[in-house]
């Protein structure tokens, strides 16, 4: 059935680094993805959606500098973080419709620690 | 603006007893409304969805949920409780303009003592 994978699914980098999580989906192609972030027991924070063969939209307040997208192809989405600091440690988990059932199926998510 | 509420960060049930989470929404227009969980170290479960059609949505696992216009809520219940519901319960909207992007509640952990 329709799955969506995440990789890596914890990554631990150093200040000032870059971190690339990928995003597929597998079974099926997925024109939109979306990328969350969720603090500790707090909810999924929308932070971009990402569109295959254009610019990634960035919700307000995320600096599209900072969280790079790259909707490479109809399988597969990249969020690269940039100059990671501490404050960019988090749960990453994004989604993708899977439009035959109506339905977003989300990643199992990426858990990055800066140190 | 779409957005949700959910009155109780955390709901504590022994397993064997209903199960209730609490859910309102605000919403300019029909609003398509949503229960995920999410268990630890897995990727968040789509538990049933609310898209206008019979305002008593069945879901998976047992689970159900009714809109309610007039309360602007979409509680989720269960009859009885199992242990291997314990987890995170997100109510979520969809957004007007694009239904597939999703604004979510705050989220309720459920625990179920045996």
């Amino acid at each position: 059935g329709a799955v969506v994978s995440q990789h890596p699914s914890w990554v631990i980098c150093k200040s000032g680094t870059s971190v690339k999580i990928e995003c597929r989906s597998l079974d099926f192609q997925a024109t939109t993805m979306f990328w969350y972030r969720q603090f500790p027991k707090q909810s999924l924070m929308l932070m971009a959606t990402s569109n295959e063969g254009s610019k990634a939209t960035y919700e307000q307040g995320v600096e599209k500098d900072k969280f790079l997208i790259n909707h490479a192809s109809l399988t597969l989405s990249t969020l690269t973080v940039t100059s990671a600091h501490p404050e960019d440690s988090s749960f990453y988990i994004c989604s993708a419709p899977y439009l035959v059932r109506d339905e977003q199926y989300f990643g199992p998510g990426t858990r990055l620690t800066v140190t | 603006a779409q957005s949700v509420t959910q009155l109780d960060s955390h709901v504590s049930v022994s397993e064997g007893t209903p199960v209730l989470l609490r859910c309102n929404y605000s919403s300019s227009y029909s609003p398509s409304l949503f229960w995920y969980v999410q268990h630890p170290n897995k990727g968040l479960q789509l538990l049933l969805k609310y898209t206008s059609a019979a305002t008593l949505v069945k879901g998976i696992n047992g689970f159900e949920a009714e809109f309610k216009k007039s309360e602007t809520s979409f509680h989720l219940t269960k009859p009885s409780a199992h242990m291997s519901d314990a987890a995170e319960y997100f109510c979520v909207v969809s957004d007007v303009g694009n239904t597939d992007k999703l604004i979510f509640g705050t989220g309720t952990r459920l625990q179920v003592f045996p």
